[in-house]
């Protein structure tokens, strides 16, 4: 079970808006720890998509983005495409576990 | 261009020891945490272990904690993961990735291919 709890799948069809969830806790995300993004393509390393709730790295395209409120934070996809098909992970830091933590994983599908 | 380049992956029997290396290119690699990240067949990713830039900080996960060890060589760019008392729930493909600050943030901007450890009699 992991700390940071995110839904294990959604789909979208090319062109809609799909957003995946992230809910941690009081240990994590609502005491202020940033959340990360990584986009994990099949068969390859993952890849870095947001870093500190919102912000891209170059070259990462601005349909992707990232949020956060309270206890949990949302990385949205607008303008879905079929390459945009991978795992999603999110990931902060856990004061109780003092350590890192990943999100479960969400698998996007493009329908 | 920044490679890193895993290697020392393979079998070994429940109780035994590896070491993995991380060789590292294209940046300087004394500025920069690196961090170990594993990956179960078929499951989600895993936060080992980290160190800082120096070497003089390190950060483990609990399911490892006491069994693990990383550590760095700045001289020859290079990351390590020395790993004893293997267990069959240690396998899993081991990343090493690059942080994007000298302290660990543990936000990884470059990963490497990934290395396989199996734990099996």
């Amino acid at each position: 079970q992991s700390v940071l709890t995110q839904p294990p799948s959604v789909s979208g069809a090319p062109g809609q808006r799909v957003t995946i969830s992230c809910t941690g806790s009081s240990s994590n995300i609502g005491a202020g720890y940033d959340v990360h993004w990584y986009q994990q393509l099949p068969g390859t390393a993952p890849k870095l998509l947001i870093y500190g709730n919102t912000n891209r790295p170059s070259g990462v395209p601005d349909r992707f983005s990232g949020s956060k409120s309270g206890t949990s934070a949302s990385l949205a996809i607008s303008g879905l495409q079929a390459e945009d098909e991978a795992d999603y992970y999110c990931q902060s830091y856990d004061s109780s576990l003092s350590g890192w933590v990943f999100g479960g994983g969400t698998k996007l599908t493009v329908l | 261009e920044v490679q890193l380049v895993e290697s020392g992956g393979g079998l070994v029997q429940p109780g035994g020891s590896l070491r993995l290396s991380c060789a590292a290119s294209g940046f300087t690699f004394s500025s920069y945490a690196m961090i170990w990240v594993r990956q179960a067949p078929g499951k989600g990713l895993e936060w080992v272990s980290a160190i800082s830039g120096s070497g003089g900080s390190t950060y483990y996960a609990d399911s490892v904690k006491g069994r693990f060890t990383i550590s760095r060589d700045n001289s020859n760019n290079t990351l390590y993961l020395q790993m004893n008392s293997l267990r069959a729930d240690d396998t899993a493909v081991y990343y090493c990735a690059k942080d994007k600050e000298v302290v660990v943030t543990a936000i990884t901007d470059y990963w490497g291919q990934g290395t396989l450890v199996t734990v099996s009699s």
